[in-house]
């Protein structure tokens, strides 16, 4: 089957680095995107890695490793209003099918 | 404002009532997608469609039945729903594209209560 896994909750303090993990087990994978969900709102894109490497966005940096089936959502310079939840997810086969992670909630503190 | 409205936002309904989820893009946008999202579990694909044709279809129970009169527009019509499908049903569009990322939009929500 497929499934993506990723820690439950992190937490940070502001102005702190955090990594997100983002392990998957399975075959067909294109690519890895990251989503951003606040409480009561909608998902938001944040970030998709087809390639191998390190993508940068402002402070968010994203990565992914194929071999390793592992990729990491990196935040830096953590504000509070990056408390949210973060979802990985696969991008699969056929029309754009994402197969998502059950999300990291991501607590910032003063 | 993400360019895509879902109404309700909220719904009540009993086991026996028939209801209808709308949701609106307005991003020129040729594939819509319809989530699933309970708590403590990952977003869960339902139904995919691509320029008003259904293309995926992840064994989903018939007493949801999805509906696209056309690419701006796509219905999930409620019939004997349990309990257990108490969630947020969560729309989404995007352009369609095949090759790449296909960053997709997400709606507010509809948060559905099965009495």
């Amino acid at each position: 089957g497929q499934s993506l896994e990723q820690p439950s909750e992190v937490t940070a303090v502001e102005g702190a680095i955090v990594q997100i993990n983002c392990t998957y087990q399975t075959s067909g994978f294109y690519g890895l995107s990251w989503y951003q969900q606040h409480d009561g709102g909608a998902p938001t894109f944040l970030s998709y890695n087809a390639l191998d490497g390190l993508e940068e966005t402002g402070r968010f940096s994203s990565f992914l490793s194929r071999s390793d089936s592992y990729g990491y959502l990196l935040l830096q310079e953590l504000q509070m209003k990056d408390s949210a939840s973060y979802f990985c997810a696969g991008l699969s086969g056929g029309y754009n099918k994402l197969i998502f992670g059950a999300g990291t909630r991501l607590a910032v503190h003063p | 404002e993400t360019g895509v409205t879902q109404t309700p936002r909220h719904l009540v309904m009993g086991m026996t009532n028939k209801k209808s989820l709308k949701c609106e893009q307005h991003l020129g946008h040729n594939a819509m997608y319809w989530y699933k999202q309970s708590a403590k579990k990952p977003l869960e694909l339902m139904f995919v469609y691509s320029l008003e044709e259904r293309v995926e279809n992840n064994s989903v129970p018939s007493r949801f039945s999805p509906e696209c009169p056309n690419s701006s527009h796509l219905f999930l019509h409620l019939h004997t729903l349990q309990p257990e499908d108490s969630a947020l049903y969560l729309c989404a569009s995007s352009q369609g594209s095949t090759s790449g990322t296909d960053e997709q939009f997400f709606g507010p929500g509809t948060r559905l209560t099965v009495l």
